[in-house]
């Protein structure tokens, strides 16, 4: 069985900083899929960046970005230039490759990330 | 409508009702999952449908009956219900054996048992 873990509940920085989100994780997989994904006040759960775990080059989206240490197990999510749009509960995901079968996700307990004006 | 809807939104039922919540995608996907979302709790996973296959039940109470009638819709069908079992109901669809397979959620269903 696979875990996550975001150790911080919750975080706040000021508009324009650059904030990251840290997460851990625990799995004796070695072919998986690691997710960040945003839930605003809406409850709408929205894909922020995904990255493969066979892959070293860290992935980005824009002002997103993720440090992806496979040894260590850690995923971060750093957020360049915050936005008031950018707050939101952020969770960290983790999915076995299940070889062109459908798998669910594994999520930690989330992250309340505050951008003050 | 694009992506992956539900209905309804929200939803207040006693202890003794049948109800269902409808999930539907419209991104093509050939997998659709349930996810529980509970108050200080990960979201938890509930069922996979895997191309109309149930591929996995996460030990989710009787009392929650889910229907995969063809790819694009999932329902989650409602009896008996507990207190506890109040929280938002996420649905989302994925298509697998592609590479990789992100799951796209709907909005939910917040759902609140008296």
């Amino acid at each position: 069985a696979q875990t996550v873990t975001q150790s911080q509940p919750e975080m706040s920085v000021q508009e324009a900083e650059t904030v990251t989100l840290s997460c851990t994780y625990d799995t004796s997989e070695n072919n998986y899929y690691l997710f960040w994904y945003k839930q605003p006040p809406s409850r709408q759960m929205i894909l922020v960046i995904r990255q493969e775990a066979y892959k070293q080059q860290n992935a980005t989206e824009n002002r997103f970005s993720v440090n992806f240490q496979k040894a260590a197990k850690s995923f971060s999510l750093k957020i360049s230039d915050s936005q008031l749009g950018d707050t939101a509960m952020y969770f960290c995901a983790f999915m076995k490759e299940s070889g062109g079968g459908a798998d669910g996700l594994t999520f930690g307990k989330g992250t309340h990330l505050i951008i003050q004006p | 409508e694009t992506g992956v809807t539900q209905t309804p939104r929200h939803l207040v039922m006693g202890m003794t009702n049948k109800k269902s919540l409808k999930c539907e995608q419209h991104l093509g996907h050939n997998a659709m999952y349930w996810y529980k979302q509970s108050a200080k709790k990960p979201l938890e996973l509930m069922f996979v449908y895997n191309f109309k296959e149930q591929t996995e039940n996460n030990s989710v109470p009787s009392r929650f009956s889910p229907e995969c009638p063809n790819s694009s819709h999932l329902f989650l069908h409602l009896h008996t219900l507990q207190p506890e079992d109040s929280a938002l109901y996420l649905c989302a669809s994925s298509q697998v054996g592609e590479g990789l397979d992100t799951q796209y959620f709907g909005p939910g269903t917040r759902l609140t048992v008296l």
